[in-house]
């Protein structure tokens, strides 16, 4: 089955601290996601990635950055955390290299929920 | 560019009643379409998608959704509702954007189902 692990359910930092967000899937997939999900809004595409090494920006990047070193492994980057940035964070996975990929859902870790101070 | 609007941040129904979850996209292209659930501290799961082939799609724990074209909508039903589908709902569109595999999602609908 499919598994999306995220390091942290639950985190809380200062402001102005680095804060680093892990995000790890066993299925070999070529894309992986970072959302922020808050009351209202939905879920927000904040940076993806379809291959190692490869970033693209989402929807809210201001604030965040990424890195994929293995294709396995996914990590959002808080430079300097401020109170704006207290969300649920949700990683995601999927399938299929750019346009065959377009079909392909999205698999889900269970969140990180993280304040910050 | 690819919209999803969901009718309703907040459903009620009683047990055993339809479950009846609203969703209309906006796309430029022939969409793919999916529903998926959040259960409490929990990340989202599908439920169900649509990419091409037969407008009615089945997903798990007997939730269905029609594709319709002419409507521009993919509501979510269910013919019986139990205590247990109580959740936020979400409906997304692969937006496709430069050929990537990106999800533009709703606002969601927290269902609740009362005894």
């Amino acid at each position: 089955d499919v598994k999306v692990t995220q390091s942290s359910r639950y985190l809380v930092k200062r402001t102005g601290e680095k804060v680093f967000l892990e995000c790890v899937q066993d299925m070999d997939h070529e894309n992986m996601f970072w959302y922020r999900q808050d009351p209202g809004l939905g879920l927000r595409l904040i940076y993806f990635s379809y291959d190692v090494k490869m970033k693209e920006k989402g929807d809210i990047p201001e604030g965040y950055s990424v890195s994929r070193e293995k294709k396995e492994r996914f990590s959002l980057i808080l430079e300097s955390a401020s109170t704006n940035q207290t969300s649920m964070y949700l990683c995601a996975s999927s399938s299929g290299h750019r346009k065959r990929a377009l079909n392909q859902p999205q698999h889900f870790g269970d969140g990180t929920r993280l304040s910050i101070l | 560019a690819q919209s999803v609007t969901q009718l309703g941040s907040h459903v009620s129904v009683s047990e055993g009643a339809l479950v009846l979850l609203r969703c209309n996209y906006s796309s430029s292209v022939p969409p793919y379409l999916f529903w998926y659930v959040q259960y409490p501290n929990q990340g989202l799961q599908l439920l169900l998608k649509y990419t091409t082939g037969a407008t009615l799609v089945k997903g798990i724990n007997g939730f269905e959704a029609e594709f319709k074209k002419s409507e521009t909508s993919f509501h979510l039903t269910k013919p019986s509702a139990h205590m247990s589908d109580a959740a936020e709902y979400f409906c997304a569109v692969s937006a496709g954007s430069g050929g990537y595999n990106k999800l533009i999602f709703g606002a969601g609908t927290r269902l609740a189902v009362h005894p």
